[in-house]
């Protein structure tokens, strides 16, 4: 079974310039997460989606972080412009679905290192 | 609110010596816990999860027993490896969540040296 891919892995640009990033989750799972890896700090999750639709974005600057997952499969996340402090990991994952009696195991791609000067 | 506190890294052993990572939590009710360990270059992996009071999680060596008198999920390793080597997350769901969302400590390192 082929696992979460992401891509770039590595991405450098400079502030306020626009960054994307994409994410194909495991086949068949609903539920798809973006979380932000800080340097020395553990994933801080962003947005997660239920097939197309977003569950929780609490966490999301939405003034300059956006996300989509239009067909219910991959999605893409997008900075713009970016910030200093945007420099960080991010992460995608999915699972089969979210939430409910029994917790459903997360799988994580490799993710994608961003670095904004 | 909900959190996870690691201790501060890094832990350097010797190969073969005991492993132990802290871990407390605070959250309302009794969530359930993880631990996860990201090898240099690769995703997170689940290494081992406990969903109930003195529940015992393990695998590939290692286990942790989930503690509400002392809100601890304590990661331990009887021998260490080299291929150990890695940072571990602990990190919690809260109870009744419908999202299924992960808070995470801060990530301990662990190096094993030959």
């Amino acid at each position: 079974e082929a696992g979460v891919a992401q891509s770039p892995r590595y991405k450098i640009i400079e502030k306020r310039q626009s960054v994307a990033f994409w994410c194909n989750p495991i086949s068949g799972h609903a539920t798809l997460y973006w979380y932000q890896q800080i340097l020395g700090q553990g994933p801080k999750l962003l947005i997660q989606f239920q097939n197309n639709g977003v569950v929780d974005d609490s966490q999301l600057p939405k003034d300059r972080f956006s996300a989509e997952r239009l067909k219910g499969v991959d999605s893409t996340l997008k900075i713009q412009p970016a910030k200093l402090e945007d420099s960080a990991v991010y992460l995608c994952a999915s699972s089969h679905r979210s939430g409910g009696a029994s917790y459903n195991e997360q799988f994580f791609g490799p993710g994608t290192r961003l670095t904004v000067l | 609110g909900n959190s996870v506190t690691q201790m501060e890294g890094p832990v350097t052993l010797s190969e073969e010596a005991f492993l132990t990572i802290n871990c407390t939590y605070t959250a309302t009710g009794y969530p359930s816990l993880f631990w996860y360990v990201q090898y240099p270059g690769e995703g997170l992996q689940l290494l081992l999860k406990a969903t109930k009071a003195d529940d015992k999680g393990s695998n590939k060596g290692f286990e942790a027993t989930y503690r509400k008198e002392t809100t601890s999920f304590h990661l331990e390793k009887g021998s260490v490896q080299v291929s150990d080597s890695a940072v571990y997350f602990c990190a919690l769901v809260r109870p009744s969540s419908n999202t299924g969302k992960l808070i995470f400590g801060q990530g301990t390192t662990l190096q094993v040296k030959p």
